[in-house]
């Protein structure tokens, strides 16, 4: 079955640097994937969605990639701020059509 | 903008007590859910409903039932709650379907303990 899996441990970096998630599936490439901010005792907030055919999405500070070759999505922060601190979950639509969450990065920027 | 509201926001039971959370949102959204997160777990789908008056099981349904009240509401209730049911849970609205490309909007948790 299908398994989606994320940087099982907590990554810190340092004010100003470029933070980079990894997302990655285990079989059939998602028709698009969904990424997630969750802040402590917050439910999650949507950031960015990317489909299947799309190599690349933007929005300001942030940028996802989608490699249907490596099986894998990125997520990146470039000048990061300790406001970024926060756990970033990545989801996908299988093939139930229900959305199915990793376990999430936690993200610490240190200033 | 109240979005997605859920009560209580904490609740303490014993074992094989019922309860019942309340979810409403006003976005005029026709699909509902509820996620249970735990530790390691990642959010994991308990029930959803696609539109009023339906409702279908997710990945963890079992111990759990739904109602969709109408379009604002969708509840979960706990008929006789288990230790493995103490959990944060959540509730979504999307104006599409899973399967469609639709963002959720996440409610602010409920923090269920079963004693």
């Amino acid at each position: 079955s299908q398994k989606i899996e994320q940087n099982s441990e907590a990554l810190n970096i340092q004010e100003g640097k470029t933070a980079t998630l990894t997302c990655n599936y285990t079989n059939y490439s998602p028709a698009y994937l969904q990424w997630y901010r969750q802040d402590p005792g917050r439910g999650p907030v949507f950031l960015l969605l990317i489909r299947e055919n799309e190599k690349e999405k933007r929005k300001e500070r942030l940028k996802v990639t989608f490699d249907t070759t490596l099986k894998q999505s990125l997520f990146h922060i470039t000048a990061s701020q300790p406001a970024d601190s926060a756990t970033y979950l990545c989801a996908y639509s299988g093939s139930a059509r229900q959305l199915t969450f990793g376990s999430g990065t936690q993200l610490t920027v240190l200033p | 903008n109240a979005g997605v509201t859920q009560t209580p926001k904490f609740q303490v039971l014993k074992t094989g007590q019922s309860m019942t959370l309340q979810c409403a949102q006003d976005m005029n959204h026709n699909s509902m859910y509820w996620y249970r997160q735990d530790p390691g777990m990642g959010l994991r789908l308990i029930y959803y409903s696609a539109s009023e008056g339906t409702t279908d099981k997710g990945e963890v349904p079992n111990g759990y039932n739904v109602s969709r009240l109408n379009k604002r509401e969708f509840s979960l209730r706990l008929e006789s709650a288990a230790p493995s049911q103490t959990s944060v849970y959540f509730c979504a609205s999307s104006e599409v379907g899973q399967g469609s490309a639709g963002e959720l909007f996440f409610g602010e948790g409920s923090r269920l303990t079963v004693l």
